[in-house]
């Protein structure tokens, strides 16, 4: 049992540039988000899921795209890479939050994304 | 809009001491709340949680105190550790929403 896997560690793009962040979680849980936390800050969701086939915007979604084909894997798309895109990016899944019941979310241990 | 904030920045405590951290929420549909720690290099972990329809729920050496008329949250750690210094989050879900918005972060410095 891994819990929330996140690859890869560390990132280096140049401005323009795409690439994937890839989060997978093995615990069979319905919802997965992604975060960005900027120096000194706290966690901002970018995009999250409730379920395989569903995705939705969080509070930052802009200049990045997901998608939730299976229960367990949870990828983000930077299309055209920014330098204000330099965060570290955290993946986390639970059982449903929010209507349906909630459980505590589990997070991985990070993405360091650098743009030049 | 929907914010949830912290008083302070930095707290540091003497090992042995208790820790009080707070959170300011600002969203009064907010139904259910959780406490972060994160240390450094590492994602979030799980403390602790309480639903709206409660003003308090203990754990293992901490508490979690909700009070609702006034929007805030605080998070009481009991017997401070060296090992309790990390940076704390609180985060809100607010019912009918799937998203769990977090706070700015509170760092907490335990010394001998």
């Amino acid at each position: 049992n891994a819990g929330v896997t996140q690859t890869p560690k560390f990132q280096v793009l140049k401005t323009g540039q795409s690439m994937t962040l890839q989060c997978a979680q093995d615990m069979n849980h319905e919802y997965m988000s992604w975060y960005r936390q900027d120096p000194g800050m706290g966690l901002r969701l970018i995009h999250y899921s409730v379920g395989a086939g569903i995705t939705d915007q969080g509070e930052v979604p802009n200049g990045y795209n997901v998608s939730r084909s299976t229960t367990e894997d949870f990828p983000l798309r930077l299309l055209s890479a920014a330098p204000s895109q330099t965060s570290v990016y955290f993946c986390a899944s639970s059982h449903r939050v929010g209507r349906s019941g909630v459980t505590e979310a589990f997070f991985g241990q990070g993405t360091r994304l650098t743009v030049v | 809009g929907e914010s949830v904030g912290l008083h302070l920045p930095t707290l540091s405590v003497q090992e042995g001491d208790n820790s009080i951290i707070n959170c300011a929420y600002s969203n009064s549909a907010s139904d259910y709340f959780i406490w972060y720690k994160q240390e450094s290099g590492k994602g979030p972990q799980f403390i602790i949680d309480i639903r709206s329809n409660m003003d308090k729920r203990q754990g293992q050496r901490v508490t979690v105190l909700l009070n609702k008329t006034v929007k805030h949250l605080s998070l009481q750690i009991a017997a401070t550790q060296p090992g309790d210094s990390a940076v704390y989050f609180c985060a809100e879900i607010t019912y009918n929403t799937d998203k769990l918005i977090f706070g700015t972060g509170t760092r907490l410095q335990v010394f001998p």
